[in-house]
């Protein structure tokens, strides 16, 4: 039983580029959330999808945008990238109903130069 | 002041002994608590998932809530190198379909053979 996967591993991009981020949620799992990690913090949640809707944003700007796809596999795009950009990129899955835990891959290593 | 506060350590224990990790947290709404472990390069792996107050015990591992304090912890008993990872609380509200998952910032622990 597959987990939750994300594409890439990690991705070297440069200030003002535009970066998308991949992700395949655990089989049975339809709700994906996204998550930035900088170094030595805890995960700070940047939005969710279900049934092809944002449900639920951040505190992140429109610079962070999402899409799901029919098969509940997701996307995170981010624009006009800043060097505060820097950080793990993780993606969470769990199913419908806010009783049930969310699983998480190993995330996408984006670093700005 | 933050939501979930965890201290960041690191913390440093020989092998065999126990462990005590905790957080206290300010948002009453928090139903569902967490703890979630972090290997470098990794993205975090869900090891406890509780609801209500009292102690939950899988392994060598156990969760305890303390709703009216606002305080969880996690315990580690007989400790091994391979517990040597980051771990991270976190706290879920969920109400009318909408979830909530705040995180710590992780502890980093450090079991010495």
């Amino acid at each position: 039983d597959a987990g939750v996967t994300q594409s890439p591993t990690h991705l070297i991009k440069t200030r003002g580029q535009q970066v998308t981020l991949r992700c395949s949620p655990k089989s049975g799992h339809d709700t994906v959330s996204w998550y930035q990690q900088a170094l030595g913090q805890g995960p700070q949640f940047i939005f969710q999808y279900y049934e092809e809707e944002e449900r639920q944003r951040g505190n992140f700007p429109d610079r962070f945008s999402g899409h799901q796809f029919p098969n509940y596999s997701s996307e995170l795009n981010v624009n006009a990238l800043l060097l505060g950009d820097s950080a793990l990129y993780l993606c969470a899955s769990s199913s419908t109903g806010g009783s049930q835990p969310q699983h998480f891959g190993d995330g996408t290593r984006l670093s700005i130069l | 002041q933050k939501e979930v506060e965890q201290d960041p350590g690191p913390l440093s224990v020989p092998e065999g002994a126990i462990v005590s990790l905790n957080c206290t947290y300010s948002n009453s709404a928090f139903q569902y608590f967490m703890w979630y472990r972090q290997y470098s390069r990794k993205g975090p792996e869900l090891l406890m998932y509780t609801y209500s107050s009292g102690n939950k015990e899988d392994g060598r591992f156990t969760a305890q809530v303390d709703k009216s304090s606002k305080y969880i912890s996690l315990f580690i008993r007989d400790s091994q190198p391979s517990d040597s990872a980051t771990y991270l609380c976190a706290m879920k509200s969920y109400s009318g379909g909408y979830q909530k998952v705040t995180f710590g910032t992780g502890t980093k622990l450090q079991v010495i053979p």
